[in-house]
């Protein structure tokens, strides 16, 4: 499978703890996108990278938040000190944009955090 | 300026019927239109995209239009099966995608 894969799927944390995701995009995309989904909502845009470099933060991706893309390829978001509100799945997208374009976005399973 | 705000929240159509679903955006810089349709427990899937250079698309039974000056983009989808019940977003967007609240569309057999 060449699509877009995320680690784990599923994750159940306690309040206040640190939880760290991973998304391997398609082989090639030099876009990878984090978004966060609630129930009964679409996904909502926190942060994209354009190879390495983290081009826009959402106001959503509070200093709690972090993210980074250290070689263009994977990306690993990290949430401190977890509240409930963050409570969510998280979705990575990727895409191959030549230019600053627009194009499509391929999403991943997404992983699904619940905070107790 | 940034919403994308999408009607109906839900949708009730019978077999082989046409599912249309709607959507108006606010930022006039927005160039980049798609749909997508989510499985529960799946991430979403493009289905079909636009750009503000035309006003319709038709891609098999999926169509959008798109109307410039209204800032308004639809999702037709013609005759409706049972395999296409989910929920559909729409999104805008130029950098970055703003997505709509979703529409859950069940397809009665």
């Amino acid at each position: 499978d060449t699509g877009v894969s995320q680690n784990p799927r599923h994750k159940i944390t306690k309040r206040g703890q640190n939880v760290t995701f991973r998304c391997d995009p398609i082989s090639e995309h030099n876009r990878l996108y984090w978004y966060r989904q609630t129930l009964g909502q679409g996904p909502e845009f926190l942060t994209y990278f354009q190879n390495e470099a983290q081009l826009e933060k959402s106001r959503l991706l509070s200093d709690r938040f972090s993210a980074e893309r250290p070689k263009g390829s994977f990306s690993t978001l990290e949430i401190q000190r977890t509240e409930q509100g963050d409570s969510a799945m998280y979705l990575c997208a990727s895409s191959l944009n030549p230019d600053w374009v627009l194009e499509t976005q391929y999403f991943g399973p997404g992983t699904r955090l619940l905070v107790l | 300026q940034q919403q994308v705000k999408q009607s109906p929240q839900s949708l009730i159509v019978q077999k082989g019927g046409i599912s249309i679903i709607n959507c108006a955006y606010e930022n006039t810089a927005f160039d980049y239109f798609p749909w997508y349709q989510q499985f529960p427990g799946k991430g979403p899937a493009l289905l079909i995209a636009i750009r503000p250079d035309v006003s319709e698309k038709k891609e098999g039974r999926f169509t959008i239009s798109f109307n410039k000056s209204a800032k308004q983009f639809s999702l037709h989808i013609m005759d409706s099966q049972p395999g296409d019940s989910a929920t559909y977003f729409c999104a805008a967007g130029y950098s970055t995608l703003t997505f709509g609240k979703g529409t859950m569309l069940l397809v009665s057999p």
